[in-house]
């Protein structure tokens, strides 16, 4: 069974700085990985995921996560936050390659508050 | 709005009390997807349909819920005896079966009971 841990469950951060926010998972199996965002009072929005190919993958609103088979990690990086990007990252794994959404394991979030 | 919409977005219940709860998918989706999220953590999944077939349901499903789907459109989740414990966020989500790594989520519907 496949499990996901997100460390930081609330992470601060001044405007205009980078941040991290970690993941990582443990599986038996091959996985594909998932970050998702929700802004307060909307619904999950997919940011970005990892099938195959390149490691490093990127989202359209500057986001980018690298999946590490060694360490089991998917970190998810920004080099410069803004307001809007204020919300909560769930990082979430599932069986590769067959992604039956049922198999779909999200960890617990990580709060983001991008301070003016 | 072409999203996943639900209905209602919150609900106050007073704890026994029968609750219903419905989700349109996007049109051309296949897939619906039941959710559960409660405060501090990731969303748990319940059950999911494709068309009007309910494939898979999560244990978590006790036998208080049902979840129906009876055109292959939209749906319901229906919980019955309310608890406490049953406050939560019920997040709809669904896709294209062969797009299944897009799925796209409804805004919740917040069920508090009293």
């Amino acid at each position: 069974a496949q499990s996901v841990t997100q460390l930081d469950s609330q992470v601060p951060v001044f405007e205009e700085a980078p941040v991290e926010l970690r993941c990582n998972y443990s599986s038996s199996v091959s996985v594909y990985l998932f970050w998702y965002v929700q802004y307060p009072n909307q619904g999950l929005q997919l940011l970005l995921k990892y099938l195959s190919g390149s490691t490093l993958v990127e989202s359209i609103n500057g986001f980018e996560a690298e999946f590490n088979k060694s360490q089991t990690s998917f970190h998810l990086r920004k080099p410069s936050v803004h307001i809007s990007d204020t919300a909560e990252y769930f990082c979430a794994v599932s069986e590769a390659p067959k992604t039956s959404y049922d198999k779909v394991i999200f960890g617990p979030g990580t709060s983001l508050s991008v301070i003016p | 709005d072409t999203g996943v919409s639900q209905d209602p977005r919150h609900k106050i219940t007073k704890r026994g009390q029968n609750v219903t709860f419905r989700c349109d998918p996007i049109s051309e989706h296949n897939r619906l997807y039941w959710y559960r999220q409660t405060l501090g953590q990731g969303p748990e999944f319940l059950t999911y349909f494709q068309n009007e077939a309910q494939l898979e349901k999560s244990r978590l499903l006790s036998d208080r819920f049902s979840a129906e789907r009876p055109k292959g459109s939209f749906s319901t989740l229906e919980i019955q005896r309310t608890e406490q414990g049953d406050s939560a966020m019920y997040l709809c989500a669904s896709s294209i079966e062969d797009r299944i790594t897009e799925a796209f989520f409804g805004q919740g519907t917040r069920l508090t009971v009293v």
